[in-house]
């Protein structure tokens, strides 16, 4: 399958504790980009990443969120101390360049108690 | 600023109905790229179609077509003859030229009866 893989599919923590989610982008794309859906909502940009740089970090909050996409790897989507309005849906896209289609991940499915 | 607007946020139709989803957008750019995309039940996006700025041809795949008009800034959707599986939330959204990010609009529940 050489599509945009997203692990885990679900994540559940607690109040406070760190979510990391990762995704691999289709093979051949550089351009990653994390959207996040919030229940009943549609998707909102939070940042666009190229291969060590971050592009765009407009949509992502100042503070907790922060994100990466190293030499070798996944890209990572970090959330530090989590709260309940973290609890969405999480969506990974990678394209081959800022203006080609984005092709999307299953999603990572955030769930803090 | 980019916005985009889709202003029916549920539909239900009857199976073999054609079913049109609207889709308004805002841009100051003049080179911008439209896509719908479709969310299953099961959640995940499927890429249904692109369209650049220039190119206001209509396209038609299936039972799917699309209807671009610069002058009314609407990228519509119709589905002709509707099947259940067709059950979904679409979701249209514009990416403008400089920038990567897409503007998802609020989407547009679609249910199709039996």
């Amino acid at each position: 399958n050489a599509g945009v893989m997203q692990n885990p599919r679900h994540l559940v923590r607690r109040r406070g504790q760190e979510a990391r989610l990762r995704c691999s982008p289709m093979k051949g794309h550089s351009h990653v980009y994390w959207y996040r859906q919030l229940p009943e909502e549609g998707l909102k940009f939070m940042v666009y990443l190229q291969k060590e740089n971050i592009i765009d970090e407009s949509g992502m909050p100042k503070e907790r969120f922060s994100a990466e996409f190293p030499k070798e790897g996944p890209s990572i989507l970090r959330i530090q101390q989590v709260v309940r309005g973290d609890s969405a849906a999480y969506f990974c896209a990678s394209s081959g360049g800022p203006t080609d289609t984005q092709y999307f991940g299953p999603g990572t499915r955030l769930t803090v108690l | 600023a980019q916005k985009v607007t889709q202003a029916q946020t549920e539909i239900s139709v009857v199976e073999k109905e054609d079913v049109t989803l609207d889709c308004v957008y805002e841009t100051r750019d003049t080179t911008y790229y439209l896509f719908w995309y479709k969310q299953p039940p099961s959640g995940e996006l499927v890429f249904l179609i692109r369209r650049n700025s220039f190119d206001e041809q209509n396209e038609i795949s299936g039972r799917y077509s699309w209807n671009f008009q610069k002058s009314t800034s609407s990228f519509n959707f119709t589905i002709t003859a509707s099947q259940v599986v067709d059950s979904a939330v679409y979701f249209c959204a514009l990416s403008e030229a400089v920038r990567g990010d897409m503007r998802f609009g609020a989407g547009t529940r679609l249910t199709v009866k039996p």
